[in-house]
C-alpha cells in the first residue's frame, strides 16, 4: 500500500529565511506527485504537481519540488518566505494505476514571523 | 473556474443522529471524493467515486456510507452520529483520477 510521509509536523521560520519541507513516499511504480497548501480559513489548493518530464517543477508563489526518484522523495522549497507562507502544508502521492486515490501526508504547519 | 460546493460549513449533531453532508461540483468531473481532515492526521479518505452510482472504500470507511445518484453530487451519509466522527469533512472532485482535485471549503461537524 501507498504511504506519504511529511518530516516536519511544524516549522517556524522568520521572513526570509529559505523553506525546505520533506516529502517521502513508498509505492514502487509510477506516481503522480502533488503539492497542496491550507491557508488559514481557507480551501485546500494546488501549490504544485509533478506527472513525468523535468524533475524540478515550479509552482504558485515562487514555491518549486523536487522529484528524486531514486529517493522516492518530493520536497517542497522556497529561497525566501513571507509572512504570507503561514499555512499547512500537504504533500500527496497518487500511483499511476487504476482503482488508487491520492494519499495525503500529515501534513506541516508553517509558521512565519515578520 | 472549477466550484466545488458543499452544504454546510458547520454542523452541529447529537449523538445517534442520521447525518447527510452534500457536495456538488459545476465542473462535469467522473472522480468525487469525502476526506476527513483532523490535526496531526492530515487527510484521510473515506469514500471515493469513479462514476455515478459506482463508490469505493477509502481507508476509514467505517461508520460512513456515500450516494452518488447524479454526476455532479456525491453525499456522505453518518447513519448514526458519534462524537469521534467530529472532524472537518472535506469534498474534493477532479475529472481524471490522475488529475489535480478540487477541493470544496469543508464541512466542520461537531457531533455532541
Amino acid at each position: 500500500a501507498q504511504s506519504v510521509s511529511q518530516h516536519n509536523h511544524h516549522v517556524i521560520l522568520s521572513e526570509a529565511a529559505s523553506l525546505e519541507l520533506g516529502c517521502n513516499y513508498s509505492y514502487g511504480g509510477t506516481v503522480n506527485l502533488f503539492w497542496y497548501v491550507q491557508y488559514p480559513g481557507q480551501h485546500l489548493q494546488l501549490l504544485l504537481k509533478y506527472f513525468s518530464g523535468d524533475p524540478l517543477v515550479k509552482g504558485i508563489k515562487g514555491f518549486e519540488a523536487e522529484f528524486i526518484k531514486s529517493k522516492f522523495s518530493f520536497n517542497l522549497r522556497k529561497p525566501s518566505v513571507q509572512w504570507s507562507d503561514t499555512a499547512e502544508y500537504f504533500c500527496a502521492v497518487k500511483a499511476n494505476q487504476a482503482g488508487t486515490a491520492l494519499i495525503f501526508g500529515k501534513g506541516t504547519t508553517l509558521s512565519v514571523s515578520s | 473556474d472549477v466550484k466545488v460546493t458543499q452544504s454546510s460549513r458547520y454542523l452541529v449533531k447529537r449523538t445517534g443522529e442520521k447525518v447527510f453532508l452534500e457536495c456538488v461540483q459545476d465542473m462535469d468531473h467522473e472522480n468525487m471524493f469525502w476526506y476527513r481532515q483532523d490535526p496531526g492526521l492530515g487527510l484521510r479518505l473515506i469514500y471515493f467515486s469513479y462514476d455515478v452510482k459506482m463508490k469505493e472504500k477509502g481507508d476509514i470507511p467505517e461508520g460512513y456510507s456515500v450516494s452518488r445518484e447524479k454526476k455532479e453530487r456525491f453525499s456522505l451519509i453518518l447513519e448514526s452520529a458519534s462524537t469521534n466522527q467530529t472532524s472537518m469533512y472535506l469534498c474534493a472532485s477532479t475529472r481524471e483520477a490522475t488529475d489535480t482535485q478540487y477541493f470544496g471549503p469543508g464541512t466542520r461537524l461537531t457531533v455532541l
